[in-house]
């Protein structure tokens, strides 16, 4: 099946510092990334729809300059947490949309990275 | 608006019991596509199956099946003979075109299933 990678898988940081998570299609490519974000027993909870040569999309309520993303290629989106605080400290996940993929349960569907665990102190 | 109800918050089941996770969802579209997700502890989000709106038919794969009816909106998922391994959180899910071709998730909150040894 479809895989996406995640880095890094979790991590430390101080407030006040920028945190970049990388998202990596690794055996297709995918025009669309997504971003979301899961607090503890909770559901997910969409960010923004990343478009491979095109400005994000972001959902209501999520800072664009707080949470930046780039999709620079096909199988490649980063998500900047820059400035971060406390409250910032959650599960990031992506996932990665594939279009035409072969297989017994059709096409287009989103595949999920491992995540990242992200402590802000 | 695109809505997806799970309304079994968590389930606990001895193993080799079957257990049945419900699944209802809301929405105008009539394209769209129905998903379950498994998220064991470690996090991880894997894929388990996707369903078209016009492709009624059940689905079965080892020890999984799916019951998908439009006339209720609902697409349960059934595991027999359960196992341990079984214990995670299962998310359905609904994708629907949210404009320029870009489907988007809408997540049910999760089904906590534990599986008792």
């Amino acid at each position: 099946g479809a895989v996406v990678s995640q880095h890094p898988s979790w991590v430390i940081c101080k407030s006040g510092t920028s945190v970049k998570i990388e998202c990596r299609s690794l055996d297709f490519q995918a025009t669309t990334m997504f971003w979301y974000r899961q607090f503890p027993k909770q559901s997910l909870m969409l960010m923004a729809t990343s478009n491979e040569g095109s400005k994000a999309t972001y959902e209501q309520g999520v800072e664009k300059d707080k949470f930046l993303i780039n999709h620079a290629s096909l199988t490649l989106s980063t998500l900047t947490v820059t400035s971060a605080h406390p409250e910032d400290s959650s599960f990031y996940i992506c996932s990665a949309r594939e279009i035409g993929g072969q297989g017994v349960f059709g096409t287009d569907t989103q595949y999920f990275g491992p995540g990242t665990r992200l402590t802000v102190l | 608006a695109q809505k997806v109800t799970q309304a079994q918050t968590e389930i606990s089941v001895v193993e080799k019991e079957d257990v049945t996770l419900d699944c209802v969802y809301e929405t105008r579209d009539t394209t769209y596509y129905l998903f379950w997700y498994k998220q064991p502890p470690s996090g991880e989000l894997v894929f388990l199956i996707r369903r078209n709106s016009f492709d009624e038919q059940n689905e079965i794969s080892g020890r999984y099946s799916w019951n998908f009816q439009k006339s209720t909106s609902s697409f349960n998922f059934t595991i027999t003979a359960s196992q341990v391994v079984d214990s995670a959180v299962y998310f359905c899910a609904l994708s629907y075109d949210s404009g320029a071709g870009s489907y988007q998730l809408t997540f049910g909150k999760g089904t906590k299933l534990s599986v008792i040894p």
